[in-house]
């Protein structure tokens, strides 16, 4: 079956700590992305990535980072420089890049303590 | 004001009433997409559309480029639908969704 995973669904840490989030895809699509929700508020982009070894900053880049080694794999560090990190972190891919219909992971839920 | 609104925040609604959300935007789009968000997190796409409507099943999607304004109608609703619905745009200037703030739904039996 291809789809996005996430792991892990739910993740504690303690404040300084960076932790890094995981997103594979098996839909061999091209472009990835990175999205924060908060209660009450829509998605916001945090990066994305439309080819291997290239990315780019969203709109709430800072205390973030991310990697694209591989096609299938984008993960995302939450740094320490991140002053609220609590919060639901989702991944997405889509064919091209273009504004086209993206599918989304599961989901993790990071609580910093 | 934010690019992509919604209405309303929040909707309840009796099994088998007839549902209407509202999403306007204020940007040029090149596609316009609902998305449902289920009590677990994870998100599915219900439609994309750049033009005229959309069925699925009891889902209809319609989109008025002129007057910038979208509807997701639901019929005859089922406690099941219960979800939060979003709405995001694709502008025609870049490569990237920008999102509404969800509603959501709750469908008593």
């Amino acid at each position: 079956d291809g789809g996005i995973t996430q792991s892990p669904k739910y993740l504690f840490r303690k404040e300084g700590q960076n932790v890094t989030l995981s997103c594979e895809q098996n839909l061999n699509h091209d472009a990835m992305y990175w999205y924060r929700q908060d209660p009450g508020q829509g998605l916001r982009l945090i990066y994305y990535s439309q080819i291997v070894n290239d990315f780019q900053k969203g709109d709430i880049a800072e205390g973030y980072s991310v990697s694209r080694e591989k096609k299938e794999s984008f993960p995302l560090t939450v740094t320490s420089a991140q002053k609220n990190p609590t919060a639901f972190y989702l991944c997405a891919s889509s064919i091209n890049g273009l504004p086209d219909t993206q599918y989304f992971g599961p989901g993790t839920r990071l609580t910093v303590l | 004001k934010n690019e992509v609104e919604q209405s309303p925040q929040n909707l309840t609604a009796q099994e088998g009433e007839f549902i209407t959300i509202n999403c306007s935007y204020s940007v040029g789009i090149s596609a316009l997409h609902w998305l449902q968000q289920h009590p677990g997190g994870g998100i599915v796409s219900l439609f994309m559309l750049s033009s005229g409507k959309k069925k699925h099943g009891r889902l209809i999607a319609t989109i008025n480029i002129q007057e910038k304004h979208s509807s997701l109608h639901i019929t005859a609703s089922h406690p099941r639908d219960s979800a939060v619905y979003i709405c995001a745009v694709g502008k025609t200037s870049g490569s990237r969704l920008t999102f509404g703030e969800g509603t959501q739904l709750t469908v008593n039996p």
